[in-house]
């Protein structure tokens, strides 16, 4: 059985602080992972997505792969009350193969 | 088109009716999968398909639920007799290749079973 695993939170942190965001995964010969922001009442989007081993940045956002862990993390730099959404990690385990979702981690930015 | 479509986004039906859901995704994606939201919870995937057919139809919750696609395009999600906890946000998603690059969704259907 293939497995994501998140917190599903909520996690708060204040306003221009650093979030962190977690997801583990079951699958050694996973290949492709992706971070996903979902607002409530709308469809999951793109925020990162990352294949290497190490760190990804993009803006505000760095995405931090750990094969020989089998975790991956998001960090939100100055967080703002707008990140306030649900993030939804996503797992390939091999190229043909269709996503394997978390749960998601709900994370409250407080102004 | 620009983006996946879903039709209609919001269906209200009668216990026991049946129902069609129709996802038109991104021309030229091959991968196109649906899942299932209820309220607050997580992603339900139900069924994938590479081109026309389904290599992962474990999801389907019950022999209720069927999906086809068809000319690689177009696919429909058809629940039968549909039941109260059928309730929730159906959710389409396309992309160019299974698994390695982006998933696309698109806005949803929210069906209501009364």
């Amino acid at each position: 059985q293939k497995e994501v695993e998140q917190n599903s939170g909520p996690l708060s942190v204040p306003e221009g602080a650093i979030a962190s965001l977690n997801c583990t995964y079951s699958d050694r010969g996973s290949q492709s992972f992706f971070w996903y922001r979902q607002y409530s009442g709308k469809s999951p989007e793109l925020i990162m997505f990352i294949y290497s081993n190490g760190d990804k940045e993009d803006g505000r956002f760095t995405a931090q792969l750990n094969k020989a862990s089998q975790y991956v993390s998001l960090l939100i730099r100055d967080s703002q009350p707008s990140d306030s959404a649900t993030y939804l990690c996503a797992v390939t385990p091999d190229s043909n193969y269709q996503l394997i979702w978390g749960a998601g981690t709900k994370l409250i930015i407080k102004p | 088109g620009a983006g996946v479509s879903q039709s209609p986004s919001n269906k209200v039906t009668e216990k026991g009716k049946d129902v069609e859901l129709r996802c038109d995704p991104i021309s030229g994606h091959t991968a196109l999968y649906w899942y299932r939201q209820s309220l607050g919870q997580g992603l339900e995937f139900l069924i994938y398909f590479q081109g026309n057919s389904a290599p992962d139809k474990s999801g389907l919750p019950s022999d209720r639920f069927s999906a086809e696609r068809t000319g690689g395009s177009v696919s429909t999600l058809t629940i039968q007799r549909t039941q109260q906890e059928d309730s929730a946000v159906y959710l389409c998603a396309s992309s160019p290749q299974p698994g390695e690059t982006e998933a696309f969704f698109g806005q949803g259907t929210r069906l209501t079973v009364v």
